[in-house]
Parts: C-alpha cells; sequence; structure tokens
C-alpha cells in the first residue's frame, strides 16, 4: 500500500515555463510534508516543506499549494531553469511516529534550454 | 553544508554473506536512519537509532538485520545472512532532532546480492 503518491512520474518543460509536480496521502496523521530534491550521482537534500497550518509555503521560485481536506499537495516550480533538473520526493511524516519519513516514488524533472 | 559520508558507494557480495554498511553522520546529529531504495521504486524507511537504541523499525527491517553506532564511529547496518530481495541502494540520514524537520541523506551504498 502507497500512502504516498507522486504524479507524473516524469516532467519536461521548457525553460522559463512552470513544472507542477503533484502529491496526494491517504494518512490524515501525517503533519509534515517536506520535499526533497536529488540531483544524478547525489544524495537527496531537503528543498522546501510545509505544514498543515499553512495552505501555502513560498521560497523563492518554490511554492507548495497543500489542500488538507483533499490531502493533495502540489510543488510549484516558476521560471523553471535547467539546473532544477533533478527527481523530486514529496514525503509525509506523522509527529507522533517519531520520525518516519514516507517518500513517494519521485517525480524526474527535464528542464530544456 | 553538513556532510553525511557512506562507505562503500558500491558493495558486491554473494547471496548468504555478510554486508555491513558504514555511515559517518554529522558530527552533532543525535539521530540516525536507514532508508532503502529499490531501483525505480521510492526511498522507504527501515529504522531510526537514538542513544545506542532502535526507536522504530519497519516491516522491512528484518531479522537478518541489525543496527549499531560503537562508541560514536560508524552508525551501521549489518545484514546476515543476505538474500536477492536484499539488493538496492541504502542510504543513511542524520538529524539534530527526531521530527524529522531536517534530514541529511549520504549519497546511498548500492547493494548487489548475486
Amino acid at each position: 500500500q502507497q500512502q504516498v503518491r507522486q504524479s507524473p512520474q516524469s516532467l519536461t518543460v521548457w525553460e522559463g515555463e512552470t513544472a507542477i509536480l503533484n502529491c496526494s496521502y491517504e494518512d490524515s496523521t501525517f503533519d509534515y510534508f517536506p520535499w526533497y530534491w536529488q540531483f544524478p550521482r547525489e544524495s537527496p537534500a531537503l528543498l522546501i516543506a510545509i505544514r498543515p497550518v499553512s495552505n501555502k509555503k513560498e521560497d523563492g521560485r518554490f511554492t507548495i499549494f497543500f489542500n488538507k481536506r483533499e490531502k493533495k499537495l502540489s510543488l510549484h516550480i516558476t521560471d523553471s531553469q535547467p539546473g532544477d533538473s533533478a527527481t523530486y520526493f514529496c514525503a509525509a511524516l506523522a509527529s507522533s511516529s517519531f520520525s518516519k519519513l514516507v517518500f513517494g516514488q519521485g517525480t524526474s524533472l527535464s528542464v530544456v534550454p | 553544508g553538513p556532510k553525511v559520508l557512506q562507505i562503500p558507494s558500491h558493495q558486491i557480495i554473494d547471496m548468504g554473506q555478510m554486508v555491513t554498511l558504514n555511515c559517518d553522520p554529522v558530527s552533532n546529529h543525535l539521530y540516525f536512519y536507514w532508508y532503502k531504495q529499490i531501483l525505480g521504486q521510492q526511498m522507504e524507511f527501515l529504522v531510526n537509532f537514538y542513544n545506542g537504541k532502535v526507536m522504530e523499525k519497519s516491516k522491512l527491517f528484518k531479522d537478518q538485520f541489525s543496527v549499531e553506532r560503537p562508541d560514536g564511529s560508524y552508525f551501521t547496518l549489518k545484514i546476515q545472512p543476505t538474500a536477492l530481495e536484499d539488493s538496492a541502494v541504502y542510504f543513511c540520514a542524520s538529524s539534530f532532532q527526531p521530527s524529522n524537520e531536517r534530514l541529511f541523506f549520504g549519497h546511498g551504498t548500492k547493494l548487489s546480492v548475486l
């Protein structure tokens, strides 16, 4: 049973476009949603995160939109750059679980110049 | 920034052998984790470790798996004996706080069991 789902599996956008990466979850106890990105031959690294008290979190060109009722969130990357090309993982955590992050399968993003 | 080092980057062993994966976490971190990623799939939580003890483990953490961090040295994942389905990339991570607010990951060790 996959608790965190991501779509699409892969995405290609032109430089300057907005990339939209989707994520949904099942467990209502999840209360922390980080996005990690991973460049080829690199380790995953925290990009941006949101808690359900907010429905939006912005950091530069990266914005998370969160819909608690539908258990969905999305990562928007505006003015996409070739350097944004990476795999993006949506993850979820229930604080009561101590520290067990649940990851989605990832979206591979390619930004074409 | 802070780095988590994993040694080796790739390990090839025969089924039934023992293998130890090593992780050098960020120096002041207190919580340590192992995640398993089979090719093309998501990273899955195996275990977390704090103050010399396993705090939480998943059903993927089979009886053949063990973790330890003797005397503040490497945080290790030992598999004995290995099985074909153990082939995966194993990521070590560490954090200063338990809430996973920011995990620092290593590059992973690719384990190939033949």
